[in-house]
């Protein structure tokens, strides 16, 4: 399998900062990288797909990029709405595979 | 508006089998480009796919559950549904049924069902 890992775990950041998460695949993904956002209680929503590919209706503060193993999902001005965990995933290779979220919190 | 609606016992116990069904409103689960998945999260982790079925029948599943699970589909009721055998405690988590595209990311989700294992 695939390992997807994302660092941080936790990020504190404050409305209006640009945050950055980053996700590494254990092997050579190409573009084949979703990023999701999740909301306590709630299911994940898509926000990026083939690594910089904005899914539709989801803010232009948001944008992913890299390629092969090394990810980075941006968020350009942290809104009030942005605080949830955000997971990454792959698709290149059964199975599919996540990583373990990097919660967003308020500072 | 695609919908998905995800049902099922919310408690189960432990050595039975776990049996879930997700209805699809506002699309068809025929379509020829679109997988129908089964994602789960146990309580305060992280997301673990489980399996996926594409509409000619062809499934998809996770090798660590693989021995355990079956997706099918009902095309003339619109349902797809999942049977995890053998459940442990483990195995409590929100399970979440979602379309994917054809390109192996979901785009359309259920709201989840939180099914635990207790005796």
């Amino acid at each position: 399998d695939i390992q997807m890992t994302q660092s941080p775990s936790t990020l504190s950041a404050s409305v209006g900062d640009r945050v950055t998460i980053t996700c590494r695949a254990s092997q050579s993904i190409s573009s084949w990288l979703a990023w999701y956002q999740q909301k306590p209680g709630k299911a994940p929503k898509l926000l990026i797909y083939k690594a910089s590919s904005l899914e539709s209706g989801v803010p232009s503060r948001f944008s992913g990029s890299g390629s092969g193993t090394e990810f980075t999902l941006t968020i350009s001005s942290l809104q009030p709405d942005d605080f949830a965990t955000y997971y990454c995933q792959q698709y290149n290779n059964y199975p599919w595979t996540f990583g373990q979220g990097t919660k967003v919190e308020i500072k | 508006q695609l919908q998905l609606q995800e049902s099922g016992p919310g408690l189960v116990k432990p050595a039975e089998t776990l049996s879930l069904t997700c209805t699809v409103s506002g699309g068809s689960i025929t379509s020829t480009t679109y997988y129908w998945g089964w994602i789960r999260q146990p309580p305060g982790k992280g997301l673990e796919w489980i399996g996926s079925i594409y509409y000619s029948g062809s499934t998809y599943y996770n090798p660590s559950l693989k021995s355990r699970v079956t997706i099918s589909e009902d095309t003339s009721k619109t349902q797809f549904s999942l049977k995890l055998s053998s459940v442990t405690a483990a195995d409590t988590a929100v399970y979440y049924c979602a379309r994917d595209l054809g390109g192996g990311y979901f785009v359309y989700w259920g709201q989840g069902t939180l099914v635990t294992v207790s005796s």
